[in-house]
């Protein structure tokens, strides 16, 4: 089945950096790749995705670059807020009865 | 109900007793999914409902979970005999297409704490 890893496990950034998360998958019939934050005590959701016939999508300060060739994909967030801080998790598909398959998440600690 | 609704939010159980974890879907939502989060770890998948049939339940992790839906909505999960290794947050997800290639609601989970 699909592994997706996920790096690194803790991120520390300045207020108004910039922080980049990495993530690799497995199996090249993957064709959906998306992002879900999980705020402390809250439940996961859905930020950004995309899916293999594009290689970037943005929004706002959010964008997601997919390399396939690569099998890896990354999460960008420009201008670092408090509110960003949170858990992020990457998560890969190919659309069967298998489901999502996440990363262990990244930690990310925005510090004023 | 507005989103994805789990009950009990808490359970508090000792080892080898039965637990029963329930997932009300979002309303029209055809596919339904069971996550299991362990402390600091990711989410692992357990098993995936498209109306009331699961295609795939390789991903339980054992034989004492078993899952069933019935009226292509409410969704239970039950765990026998548990074990301590079974303390987790189980988080229940709903998506309105019945792929798996789409955004999930999730719920807000049952911390379920085995003694």
């Amino acid at each position: 089945g699909e592994n997706v890893e996920q790096h690194p496990s803790t991120l520390s950034v300045q207020e108004g950096d910039s922080a980049v998360i990495k993530c690799t998958y497995s199996d090249s019939a993957s064709n959906y790749f998306p992002w879900y934050k999980q705020e402390l005590g809250k439940r996961p959701q859905l930020i950004i995705d995309i899916r293999s016939n594009v290689g970037e999508k943005k929004d706002q300060r959010i964008a997601v670059t997919l390399n396939k060739t690569a099998k890896h994909f990354s999460l960008h967030i420009t201008e670092t807020q408090p509110e960003d801080s949170a858990v992020y998790f990457c998560a890969a598909s190919k659309g069967g009865a298998d489901g999502l398959t996440f990363g262990k998440g990244t930690h990310l600690i925005i510090q004023p | 109900g507005a989103g994805v609704s789990q009950s009990p939010s808490n359970k508090v159980t000792e080892k080898g007793k039965d637990v029963e974890l329930r997932c009300d879907p979002i309303s029209g939502h055809t596919a339904l999914y069971w996550y299991r989060q362990s402390l600091g770890q990711g989410l692992e998948f357990l098993i995936y409902f498209q109306g009331n049939s699961a295609p795939d339940k390789s991903g339980l992790p054992s034989d004492r979970f078993s899952a069933e839906r019935t009226g292509g909505s409410v969704s239970t999960l039950t765990i026998q005999r548990t074990q301590q290794e079974d303390s987790a947050v189980y988080l229940c997800a709903s998506s309105s297409q019945g792929t798996t290639n789409e955004k999930l609601f999730f719920g807000s989970g049952t911390q379920l704490s085995v003694l």
